[in-house]
């Protein structure tokens, strides 16, 4: 299987810390996107990252790619407690995103 | 105005009914996409079409049927319901997303509730 595979499973910090995020997967890939789930809502896209890339920021998000150990992290700075929500990994390797289980993360005030 | 939009956002039925989905896309974009979230939010791919034509059709039963009337419209119906239906489905756009996976948008989700 390609799922991508999130780490940790959920992540608690105090506002004002970062949070990182990790994510693995098995097969090649053309690039990698992170996702955001806010509670009872649609996912959101936050970032891509191509196969050839190794770096990206976006705004307080930095994601990183390691296509040797077939992994991404996902880096968030200075959090705030509106980034209490889900994230997700999706790997795409044609014309299909496969999803990760997702890291929760919980933003305290 | 909203980008992708779904109805019902939910959706409560018996065992054995037939029920509908239907979602719209008004970014002018070309692929279009079902999800089924289920209770643990593992997110999984169910079908995908570009230009009103199948391009990915995931082992899902044949209980469940697209229908693309066009490229904006993407709907989803599902014949005798069963228990492990339940789940949030989310329908989601692209642009070109036929060779390669584009950033996604995404519907607010539907949540199906099979008693």
């Amino acid at each position: 299987s390609q799922q991508g595979e999130e780490d940790p499973q959920a992540l608690s910090i105090q506002e004002g810390e970062n949070a990182t995020m990790n994510c693995s997967y098995k097969t090649s890939i053309n690039n990698l996107q992170w996702y955001r789930q806010n509670s009872g809502r649609g996912l959101v896209h936050l970032i891509l990252i191509r196969s050839n890339e190794r770096e990206k920021h976006s705004g307080r998000l930095r994601v990183t790619l390691d296509t040797s150990k077939k992994s991404s992290s996902l880096l968030i700075t200075a959090s705030r407690a509106a980034d209490t929500a889900s994230y997700f990994c999706a790997t795409d390797n044609g014309n299909k995103l496969v999803f990760g289980a997702g890291t929760i993360l919980r933003v305290k005030s | 105005d909203t980008a992708v939009s779904q109805t019902p956002k939910y959706l409560v039925t018996q065992m054995g009914n037939d029920k509908s989905i239907k979602c719209e896309q008004n970014l002018g974009h070309d692929t279009m996409y079902w999800y089924k979230q289920d209770s643990k939010k593992f997110l999984k791919i169910m079908f995908s079409y570009n230009n009103k034509e199948l391009i990915i059709n995931e082992t899902v039963p044949n209980r469940f049927s697209p229908k693309s009337p066009d490229k904006a419209h993407l709907n989803l119906h599902i014949n005798s319901l069963e228990l492990g239906d339940s789940a949030v489905y989310f329908c989601a756009s692209s642009q070109d997303g036929a060779r390669v996976s584009n950033e996604q948008f995404f519907g607010p989700g539907t949540r199906l509730t099979v008693l």
